[in-house]
């Protein structure tokens, strides 16, 4: 299978613990993005990376949120100290780096706090 | 008022039927139109996209653009019981669609 790849696919965890999430883009693409979508709702934009650069962040994305993108491959999405409001699918996509290229999602982390 | 809107539903059809489904924005500044669909406990598979007023046809799918009334619409033709799924419009702007505004999406039944 050579689409986006997420892991793990679901987390459960108690209030106030760190998760970190990984995403694996198709081998290809230098764009990578994260989203987060709750019930009822569409994904809505956290971060985008242009190979291993961050080039923005939107207001969604707190300080208790961190992104990284080591040698522009594979990204991971930090969680520190987290709350019942982070419940989320959290959603990895990538894409190709000319203006317009579609984005490809994986399959989510289903982060669950309790 | 929301960028996009669109009716959440659920929209539940016979197999065979037309389906209509539709979103509407406020930002002139949105060039790029996509639609994806997204099975329970999946990521949303992109369906169509599309850059200019019009049609395009994939298929059995109809992707409709009508920048001018800032709407735009997706046809499922013969629709069958493995199109049910929830439907996202996907609205990006700009030089670059690096971030897509997506509705809500609309949860479609098609019952055999």
């Amino acid at each position: 299978d050579t689409g986006v790849s997420q892991d793990p696919r679901h987390k459960i965890t108690k209030r106030g613990q760190n998760v970190t999430f990984r995403c694996d883009p198709i081998s290809e693409h230098n764009r990578l993005y994260w989203y987060r979508q709750t019930l009822g709702q569409g994904p809505e934009f956290l971060t985008y990376f242009q190979n291993e650069a961050q080039l923005e962040k939107s207001r969604l994305l707190s300080d208790r949120f961190s992104a990284e993108r080591p040698k522009g491959s594979f990204s991971t999405l930090e969680i520190q100290r987290t709350e019942q409001g982070d419940s989320a699918m959290y959603l990895c996509a990538s894409s190709l780096g000319q203006p317009r290229a579609p984005l490809h999602f994986g399959n989510g982390t289903r982060l669950t706090v309790t | 008022q929301k960028e996009v809107e669109q009716d959440p539903g659920p929209l539940s059809v016979p197999e065979g039927a037309i389906v209509s489904l539709n979103c509407t924005y406020s930002n002139s500044a949105f060039q790029y139109f996509m639609w994806y669909r997204q099975y329970s406990r999946k990521g949303p598979e992109l369906l169509m996209y599309t850059y200019s007023s019009g049609n395009k046809e994939d298929g059995r799918f109809t992707a409709q653009v009508d920048k001018s009334s800032k709407y735009i619409s997706l046809f499922i033709r013969d629709s069958q019981p493995s199109d049910s799924a929830t439907y996202l419009c996907a609205l990006g702007s700009g030089g670059s669609n690096y971030k897509l505004t997506f509705g809500k999406g609309t949860l479609l039944t098609v019952n055999p």
